[in-house]
């Protein structure tokens, strides 16, 4: 149980346009879920934090129209990266906190998309 | 504020030999904390948490961490290492963040194992 899916798992595109990744709880309900970035190497950064139904909570310094993140349903977020550049090339990754959770590790991680921005 | 850091960003080591892979913190708060391990091109996987109960925690694939206090350290260890632990690892702290948990990762470290 307690698994999570992005798509696409990779995806090229040009310079200008959107992207859009979906992160999805597969059998479990998620009232928050996490975008994480990830570059060659390096560890993960907090990108922002969805939660259901209301608007996203954004780290310091990620451009919260650049990088727009719908959360419409409990098994479901998006993150649009908009009018895409070469270095918005990264790895990015969810991850989801299971609904009702009162712990503090119920966090489960996607696979990641890889983006690369021609 | 928080933070993690990892003492080498690359530990190699031979097939059957100790792993000790090193992660010291900073917290205001009792931390809670995690290692978790990444393959390459997928996403983390949780090996172990301490979350304030036993200081020895014990994970999965063999791999155990202890939490000591007084050295703000949570190293990962693993008595006899396998080909099939070469990976990427991550310490993450956390602490209560409203209902959130904000994870804050380490820089990582690469592990490769040789034969």
């Amino acid at each position: 149980g307690a698994v999570v899916s992005q798509h696409p798992s990779w995806v090229i595109c040009k310079s200008g346009t959107s992207v859009k990744i979906e992160c999805r709880s597969l059998d479990f309900q998620a009232t928050t879920m996490f975008w994480y970035r990830q570059f060659p190497k390096q560890s993960l950064m907090l990108m922002a934090t969805s939660n259901e139904g209301s608007k996203a909570t954004y780290e310091q310094g990620v451009e919260k129209d650049k990088f727009l993140i719908n959360h419409a349903s409990l098994t479901l977020s998006t993150l649009t990266v908009t009018s895409a550049h070469p270095e918005d090339s990264s790895f990015y990754i969810c991850s989801a906190r299971l609904a009702g959770a009162t712990g503090v590790d119920e966090q489960f991680f996607g696979p990641g998309t890889r983006l690369t921005v021609l | 504020a928080q933070s993690v850091t990892q003492l080498g960003s690359h530990v190699s080591v031979s097939e059957g030999a100790l792993v000790l892979l090193r992660c010291n913190y900073s917290s205001s708060v009792p931390p809670y904390l995690f290692w978790y391990v990444q393959y390459p091109n997928q996403g983390l996987q949780l090996l172990l948490k301490y979350t304030s109960a036993a200081t020895l925690v014990k994970g999965i694939n063999g791999f155990e961490a202890e939490f000591k206090k007084s050295e703000t350290s949570f190293h990962l260890t693993k008595p006899s290492a396998h080909m099939s632990d070469a990976a990427e690892y991550f310490c993450a702290v956390s602490h209560s963040g409203g209902s959130n948990y904000k994870l804050t990762f380490g820089k990582g470290t690469l592990l490769t194992v040789n034969p």
